[in-house]
């Protein structure tokens, strides 16, 4: 079974800092990539995805990722946060040929203004 | 104004009692999921069905049961069987290329 892994669970920083929440999963084959974020009682949205052609991607709100197949690694980035990107975010993992997303466990992010 | 409906937004289950959480959807999507979600733990896959009348056991099944009677619909029991209901649970639907749409979610707690 693939697993999803993302090595920060709490990332405290102040605005104007530069983000990279890392993402790594184990599937070896074909995935479809992506980043989901739950803004204080919001429901959880798509941040951005991945499924072929430029590996770097670029979402909403100004954040990016880039997948690096060589490494099974997504990482989610923003060169400058603002307050309102405190967030819970979340990478997911779908294997080629299944449409259901392994889920990491989640990066807490709080931007202090 | 499309999206996924579920109700109710707070829960509380008695030992012993079942319940039944509402999910409703009118983005005309073939897929639904339920998950669960703990502190610390992501989002965990309870239940998903892929077509009407059809529906597959997910990573944490035990002491829960769903149904899928119409496309709109994917209501989710937690049974008394699951000795461990607290949390928020979470219910998506997905387009041809896995891309989800949540509910905002509906928060169960034991008495």
């Amino acid at each position: 079974a693939q697993s999803v892994s993302q090595h920060n669970h709490h990332v405290i920083l102040s605005e104007a800092a530069s983000l990279e929440l890392g993402c790594n999963y184990s599937y070896g084959g074909t995935v479809n990539l992506f980043w989901y974020v739950q803004y204080p009682g919001q429901h959880l949205q798509l941040l951005l995805k991945y499924f072929s052609g430029d590996p770097l991607v670029k979402g909403i709100k100004g954040f990016e990722a880039e997948f690096i197949k060589s490494k099974f690694s997504f990482n989610l980035r923003k060169p400058s946060v603002q307050w309102s990107d405190t967030a819970e975010y979340f990478c997911a993992v779908a294997s080629g040929g299944s449409y259901i997303p392994t889920f990491g466990r989640g990066t807490s992010l709080i931007v202090h203004p | 104004d499309g999206g996924i409906t579920q109700s109710p937004k707070y829960l509380f289950r008695k030992e012993g009692q079942n319940v039944t959480l509402s999910c409703e959807q009118n983005l005309n999507h073939d897929a639904m999921y339920w998950y669960r979600q703990d502190p610390g733990q992501g989002l965990r896959l309870i239940y998903y069905s892929q077509i009407v009348n059809d529906f597959q056991k997910g990573d944490i099944a035990e002491g829960y049961s769903v149904s899928r009677e119409k496309k709109e619909s994917f209501p989710l029991t937690v049974t008394s069987a699951q000795k461990n209901p607290t949390a928020f649970y979470l219910c998506a639907s997905s387009t041809a290329k896995n891309i989800q749409y949540f509910g905002a979610g509906t928060r169960l707690s034991v008495l």
